[in-house]
């Protein structure tokens, strides 16, 4: 089964400073990973994925993601946060031979001026 | 292409009643999922379904059932409605039972009384 972890529920960050959010994963095969951004009131919007391949993927937004095997991380970055990142992000995994998806607990980002 | 639409985006039901959610998906996607959404126990996945089969199932009680048409549409029924089943839930459509990509609706809030 897998599963994800992501710490602290709300993360405070400065206009224009460094967004990170971290995420750890467990699973038992090699996983499908996912980040989805949730505005209030929306459903969920794809920011980035992995599957295969390249380790660094970028996403909508300015948003990057690095998949590190060896620490079971797939941390969430933007070099420069903008007030429209004030919103809700969540990690998930898939196993890939099914379209299951477990998600983490969430992080309300918000945005100071 | 139209994106996923769920109705009604706004239930509010009393205790023991009944309730079916609809969710049509994106044009040309076969594979519909559900996730409930709730503040203490975040996202979980409900069942997907895939050319009209159930393909895959979370761990809900047999009051959540669904169902999928020809068309696509699905739709998810929950019976003896109970105040835990406040929350809001989410469809998600993807192209076939192993895409990585799940694109999802505005989620229907149901509010249980």
């Amino acid at each position: 089964a897998q599963s994800v972890t992501q710490l602290g529920s709300h993360v405070s960050v400065s206009e224009g400073a460094l967004v990170l959010l971290r995420c750890n994963y467990s699973s038992s095969v090699p996983p499908y990973l996912f980040w989805y951004v949730q505005y209030p009131n929306q459903g969920l919007q794809l920011l980035l994925k992995y599957t295969t391949g390249a380790t660094l993927v970028k996403g909508i937004n300015g948003f990057e993601a690095e998949f590190k095997k060896s620490e079971t991380s797939f941390h969430l970055t933007k070099p420069s946060a903008h007030m429209s990142d004030a919103a809700e992000y969540f990690c998930a995994v898939s196993d890939p031979r099914n379209n299951r998806l477990a998600f983490g607990k969430g992080n309300q980002v918000v945005v100071i001026p | 292409k139209a994106g996923v639409t769920q109705t009604p985006r706004y239930l509010i039901k009393t205790r023991g009643q009944q309730v079916t959610l609809s969710c049509s998906p994106i044009s040309g996607h076969r594979s519909v999922s559900w996730y409930q959404q709730t503040p203490g126990q975040g996202l979980q996945f409900l069942f997907e379904y895939f050319s009209e089969t159930q393909r895959n199932k979370g761990n809900f009680p047999g009051r959540f059932s669904g169902r999928q048409f020809s068309n696509s549409r699905s739709e998810m029924n929950v019976s003896t409605l109970e105040l835990g089943d406040s929350a809001l839930y989410l469809c998600a459509s993807s192209s076939d039972s192993t895409s990585y990509e799940q694109y999802f609706g505005p989620g229907t809030r149901l509010t249980v009384t």
